[in-house]
């Protein structure tokens, strides 16, 4: 079993629309999760962190559930700018590296 | 501040030819890392280091060599490249103290 694993989509959703993207995690005593945004043919970048009480930001939630080891995103009223592959990240707690998921892809239609 | 910065952004090479891809940040971060990019395999650490003068192997190091001389400089070296280390390699450095990592623009290499 991979250590993070997400359902690589792709998803494709008209603006305006709310979409949720999950991701579960192996390591019940990991801490720290984020989601990271790469666009296409770029350098991934920190989106959101998420501890233990979630996090929002605008139209971005991110939330974690320890009890079944899953995090995930929420996205409002999404826009076009949105499209992009979203990558969940664990921050080991055993060894201090970032241990990524394989990424879900995002398009957002007009 | 530059970031993380990487060289070259391209670069085709025969079977057999070795390399440096360079890497430098000036954000005076402690860690490190190199992650190499294939499709449907999302991102592969292949070394990392915590600091000058210390480096280790991270999911997929064969073949590839690192060195960490400086805080500010973290080259990896091909040492005889194959078609199977086709990919795009992204730097990437944080502080010890976070997991907020910055990445750089990446090198999209190709082995023919």
């Amino acid at each position: 079993r991979k250590e993070v694993e997400q359902d690589p989509g792709p998803f494709n959703v008209p603006e305006g629309a709310t979409v949720a993207f999950n991701c579960t995690y192996s390591n019940s005593a990991s801490q720290s999760f984020f989601w990271y945004r790469q666009d296409c043919r770029k350098e991934p970048k920190l989106l959101m962190s998420v501890y233990s009480s979630g996090n929002e930001d605008g139209r971005f939630t991110a939330q974690l559930n320890r009890a079944s080891q899953y995090i995930s995103l929420l996205i409002r009223d999404s826009k076009l700018s949105d499209s992009a592959t979203y990558l969940c990240v664990e921050g080991s707690s055993n060894t201090g590296k970032l241990i990524f998921g394989q990424g879900t892809t995002l398009q957002v239609k007009p | 501040n530059a970031g993380v910065t990487q060289t070259p952004k391209f670069q085709v090479l025969k079977t057999g030819q070795s390399m440096t891809l360079q890497c430098a940040q000036d954000m005076n971060h402690e860690y490190m890392s190199w992650y190499r990019q294939d499709p449907g395999m999302g991102l592969r650490l292949i070394h990392y280091s915590v600091g000058a003068g210390i480096t280790d192997q991270g999911e997929v190091p064969n073949g590839y060599n690192v060195s960490r001389s400086t805080t500010e400089d973290f080259p990896l070296r091909l040492l005889s490249a194959a078609p199977s280390q086709t990919s795009v390699y992204f730097c990437a450095s944080r502080l010890a103290a976070t997991y907020e990592q910055y990445f750089g623009p990446g090198t999209r290499l190709t082995v023919t």
